[in-house]
């Protein structure tokens, strides 16, 4: 099975713009995560969507939103950008297995804010 | 405040002896953990993970140890190989894993010399 991919893998952008990155999970998983990861904070949660759903939020302002479709894809949109934003944008997508779900991550999009 | 702290930044070890990588957790709720290995510019990798009902879990040459009394988990792997090194994260989650937003801790970079 091919793994997590996520485009584009590198963007720069400069403040007030936005951003849209694409996930698209391991094919038959249907929960799609993302996470934020800089050096002083490490990994984050963003927020989690399984069947088209926002099932779970993490502790980030409202400029970061998301989707996903319904063929599992997601998208992760940051709007108003800020240079703080600038970090390595994950995606992960999961399987449930013996009643526990292990996340599968993708390569990343690092997001370089000017 | 850390939920999830690796206290080790980092640790040295000779190809073919073991490395022992530890996590410790604040969240009682917590039930179920994972450990990932991280390359540079690449995703995390899943390695390992464990239920809270169990006290180990072996994969090859990787094992996850679990104690609860204590909030620790420990991944050992034997023998060490220089293809292990990198920077590994241990996380964990309630609910299973459901609904994403695993808690990471700051990784431990593992370097394992010839």
């Amino acid at each position: 099975k091919a793994g997590v991919t996520q485009t584009p893998r590198y963007l720069i952008k400069t403040r007030g713009q936005q951003v849209t990155l694409s996930c698209s999970p391991i094919s038959g998983h249907r929960s799609v995560s993302w996470y934020q990861q800089t050096p002083g904070q490490g990994l984050q949660f963003l927020f989690e969507y399984f069947s088209e759903t926002q099932r779970n939020k993490g502790n980030f302002p409202g400029r970061f939103s998301g989707r996903q479709f319904s063929n599992s894809r997601s998208e992760m949109n940051v709007s108003t950008l800020e240079l703080g934003d600038s970090a390595l944008y994950l995606c992960a997508s999961s399987l449930v297995l013996a009643g526990q779900e292990t996340q599968y991550f993708g390569p990343g999009t690092r997001l370089l804010v000017l | 405040d850390q939920q999830v702290k690796q206290n080790s930044p980092s640790l040295s070890v000779q190809e073919g002896r073991i490395s022992i990588l530890n996590c410790d957790y604040t969240n009682s709720m917590f039930d179920y953990f994972l450990w990932y290995k991280k390359y540079p510019a690449e995703g995390p990798t899943f390695l390992i993970s464990i239920s809270s009902i169990k006290d180990k879990n072996e994969d090859g040459r990787f094992t996850v140890f679990l104690n609860k009394s204590a909030k620790h988990l420990s991944l050992h792997i034997v023998p060490s190989q220089p293809g292990d090194s990198a920077v590994y994260f241990c996380a964990a989650s309630e609910w299973g894993g459901s609904q994403g937003n695993l808690i990471f801790g700051k990784g431990t970079k593992l370097s394992v010399k010839p």
